[in-house]
């Protein structure tokens, strides 16, 4: 099956600084790949996904690139604030499975 | 999101005991998943259901059972066999060979 890392598990800046999540996959097939964002005791929740024949999507100050070639892809929050504090998930799929499987998460604290 | 809907949102398990787990999807979506999630953990894939009476096991299986017998309706049995059941657990959902997968908001089993 596919296998994520993801990296760091912690960070921590400040606010208005840029912060960047980088997450590896084993699985060349695999096409989908996703960023969730969950709160303390809330559901993780979709911010921004990309699918194997985009190199980078953005959505205001979120953006996610793909390296389909080393395997890998990152989130860049850009103007960092202080609801961005949360624990973030990469997670990818293969193109011929239903099951997604997550990194371990990294979280996140802008300090104000 | 607002689609799935876990019941209850806290159960107490007393040791011996099995539990069951709701998960109710207005959303039409074909396939269903049970997640768990343990303190500062990731996501760890119990089963998964892409049709009605059909399921197959996750990364971490032993310990749960499952039933699919309605497409909205994905409950699932704690067993006593999980010798370790205290964590989150996540339901989600997504359309047939979609890509996006919503969550529930998840319900916490704790052991007593």
């Amino acid at each position: 099956g596919e296998n994520v890392e993801q990296h760091p598990s912690t960070l921590s800046v400040q606010e208005g600084d840029s912060a960047v999540i980088k997450c590896t996959y084993s699985d060349s097939a695999s096409n989908y790949f996703p960023w969730y964002k969950q709160e303390l005791g809330k559901r993780p929740q979709l911010i921004i996904d990309i699918r194997s024949n985009v190199g980078e999507k953005k959505d205001q100050r979120i953006a996610v690139t793909l390296n389909k070639t080393a395997k890998h892809f990152s989130l860049h929050i850009t103007e960092t604030q202080p609801e961005d504090s949360a624990v973030y998930f990469c997670a990818a799929k293969l193109s011929n499975d239903y099951k997604l499987s997550f990194g371990a998460g990294t979280t996140v604290t802008v300090r104000a | 999101d607002g689609g799935i809907t876990q019941s209850p949102k806290y159960l107490f398990r007393k040791e011996g005991q099995n539990v069951t787990l709701s998960c109710e999807q207005n959303l039409n979506h074909d396939a269903m998943y049970w997640y768990r999630q343990d303190p500062g953990q990731g996501l760890r894939l119990i089963y998964y259901s892409q049709i009605v009476n059909d399921f197959q096991k996750g990364d971490i299986a032993e310990g749960y059972s499952v039933s699919r017998e309605k497409k909205e309706s994905f409950p699932l049995t704690v067993t006593s066999a999980q010798k370790n059941p205290t964590a989150f657990y996540l339901c989600a959902s997504t359309i047939l060979l979609g890509n996006t997968i919503y969550f529930g908001e998840g319900s916490w089993l704790t052991v007593v």
